[in-house]
C-alpha cells in the first residue's frame, strides 16, 4: 500500500514551452502533497506544499508563477513548469502524506525533465 | 530549520552492521528525527523516526542520544540493496509536516 506515481517518468521539451507533471496517490487519500527538485549529485530541495482544495505554499526563492501547482483532488496534484528554460532541467519528485501514519511521506519515483 | 550534519560517505561490508551518525546540536524540543533513504534514480523512502526514545522497526534501529544532539541509524545486517543515500532530517512538530533534506550520507556496501 501507500503508492505514489508520477507521470511522465521523463520528458524532453523545447525552451519556452510548458510542461505538466502529474502526481497521484494510488491507494490512499493524500491530505498534503509536496513537490521537490533535485539536481544531479545534490539533495532534494522542497519547492512547495499543497493541500487539497487550497493554494500551494511555496518555499522562499521558488517562483510561484513559474511553477504552478494544482491539488484538485485528494489523489492528484500537478506541477506545471511554465516557459521552461534549460536551467529548469532537473529531477522533480512529489510526495504525499495520508491521514494514517501522518508522520510518513510517500515519495513518487520522480520525473526527469530535460529542456533543450 | 534546525540543521543536521552527516558524513558524506561511508562504506560497509555485506552482512555486517552499519552505524550511520547524524549530528543535530541545534535540535529543539519539538523536532522529530526522521531518516529517509534514496536508492539510485528513485524517490526517497521512509526508514524510521523518533523523538526521544530509541526505536526499532523491520528496516533499522534508531539510537538517540540522551541530550538529543545526535542520533545513529543502525542497519543490523547490510545488504547490497541497502546501498543508498541516507538522509537524517529534523521535522518540526507543526502542521506543515515539511521535510527539509540535508546532504545525506552515501552508503556503499561491498560484497
Amino acid at each position: 500500500g501507500a503508492v505514489v506515481s508520477q507521470h511522465p517518468s521523463w520528458v524532453i521539451c523545447k525552451s519556452g514551452t510548458s510542461v505538466k507533471i502529474e502526481c497521484r496517490s494510488l491507494d490512499f487519500q493524500a491530505t498534503t502533497m509536496f513537490w521537490y527538485r533535485q539536481f544531479p549529485k545534490q539533495s532534494l530541495m522542497l519547492m512547495a506544499t499543497s493541500n487539497e482544495g487550497s493554494k500551494a505554499t511555496y518555499e522562499q526563492g521558488v517562483e510561484k508563477d513559474k511553477f504552478l501547482i494544482n491539488h484538485a483532488s485528494l489523489t492528484l496534484s500537478t506541477l506545471t513548469v511554465t516557459s521552461a528554460h534549460p536551467e529548469d532541467s532537473s529531477f522533480y519528485i512529489c510526495s504525499a502524506r495520508g491521514r494514517q501514519k501522518t508522520y510518513e511521506q510517500y515519495f513518487g519515483p520522480g520525473t526527469r525533465l530535460t529542456v533543450t | 530549520d534546525a540543521k543536521t550534519t552527516q558524513p558524506n560517505s561511508m562504506e560497509s561490508n555485506e552482512e555486517e552492521p552499519v552505524h550511520l551518525p547524524c549530528n543535530h546540536s541545534t535540535i529543539s524540543g519539538t523536532d522529530y528525527i526522521h531518516w529517509y533513504r534514496q536508492l539510485p534514480s528513485q524517490g526517497p523512502e521512509y526508514v524510521i523516526h523518533g523523538l526521544t526514545s530509541n526505536v526499532n522497526n523491520r528496516m533499522a534501529s534508531l539510537a538517540i542520544a540522551e541530550d538529543r544532539k545526535s542520533s545513529t541509524l543502525i542497519l543490523h545486517r547490510a545488504t547490497l540493496r541497502d546501498a543508498a543515500v541516507y538522509y537524517c532530517i529534523l521535522r518540526r512538530m507543526d502542521s506543515s509536516y515539511k521535510l527539509i533534506f540535508g546532504s545525506g550520507t552515501r552508503l556503499l556496501v561491498r560484497p
